[in-house]
């Protein structure tokens, strides 16, 4: 098994570019999710998938896009990018009826 | 909305015992979580309670109350590579869906 897998690793974007951050999971996990982690601030949870065709926000939702067309990818969509969005973007999925998050390697996104 | 606390940075030395708390204030509560992330890594899974009480796993062990919103993990045997942030998460049931919060981390030095 690949796990978690995220694409690209990393990202320089202008603002008001838009784009969007893959994530796979070859496990069968019904949950997955997008976080978002800055220095001093933890993980903050962006929007997460309960199972193909489920989406929710989360904690910070503004700005980005998801949807979940089958149970193996989420792609994360930035609309329209912008410095506040500088961040590292981790991806994660579970079963639902089990505890451990497993977590993809991350994107690194600089938005000028 | 959901508060998790813990220390910003501790140190210890190695081959000693170090004791990482973590209090939260939270409603929906449906487990505790600590993972541990080393620089430029993604988490990893270290532990999980829902119930209270002590789990110990090798040289790790977590401790929950939930009365008191309490947690802490406990690292003995130090050794160099524990050096690495330890992130508390708290999950909590939001709907029909189950939401982790994470606390900002602890990072941890492990000196010789």
């Amino acid at each position: 098994n690949a796990g978690v897998t995220q694409t690209p690793k990393f990202q320089v974007l202008k603002t008001g570019q838009s784009m969007t951050l893959q994530c796979a999971q070859d496990m069968n996990h019904e949950y997955m999710s997008w976080y978002r982690q800055d220095p001093g601030m933890g993980l903050r949870l962006i929007h997460y998938s309960v199972g193909a065709g489920i989406t929710d926000q989360g904690e910070v939702p503004n700005g980005y896009n998801v949807s979940r067309s089958t149970t193996e990818d989420f792609p994360l969509r930035l609309l329209s990018a912008a410095p506040s969005q500088t961040s590292v973007y981790f991806c994660a999925s579970s079963y639902l009826v089990k505890e451990t998050q497993y977590f993809g390697p991350g994107t690194r996104l600089l938005v000028l | 909305g959901q508060n998790i606390d813990q220390p910003t940075e501790m140190t210890a030395t190695e081959g000693a015992i170090v004791q990482i708390n973590c209090t939260y204030q939270t409603s929906g509560f449906n487990g505790l979580f600590w993972y541990q992330q080393h620089a430029g890594e993604a988490p990893t899974f270290l532990s999980y309670n829902v119930l209270d009480g002590l789990e110990e796993k090798g040289r790790f062990s977590s401790f929950l109350s939930r009365s008191k919103g309490y947690s802490y993990l406990l690292l003995k045997e130090l050794q160099m590579k524990d050096s690495a942030s330890y992130l508390c998460a708290v999950r909590v049931r939001s709907g029909s869906a189950r939401q982790l919060t994470f606390g900002s981390g602890t990072q941890l030095t492990v000196l010789p």
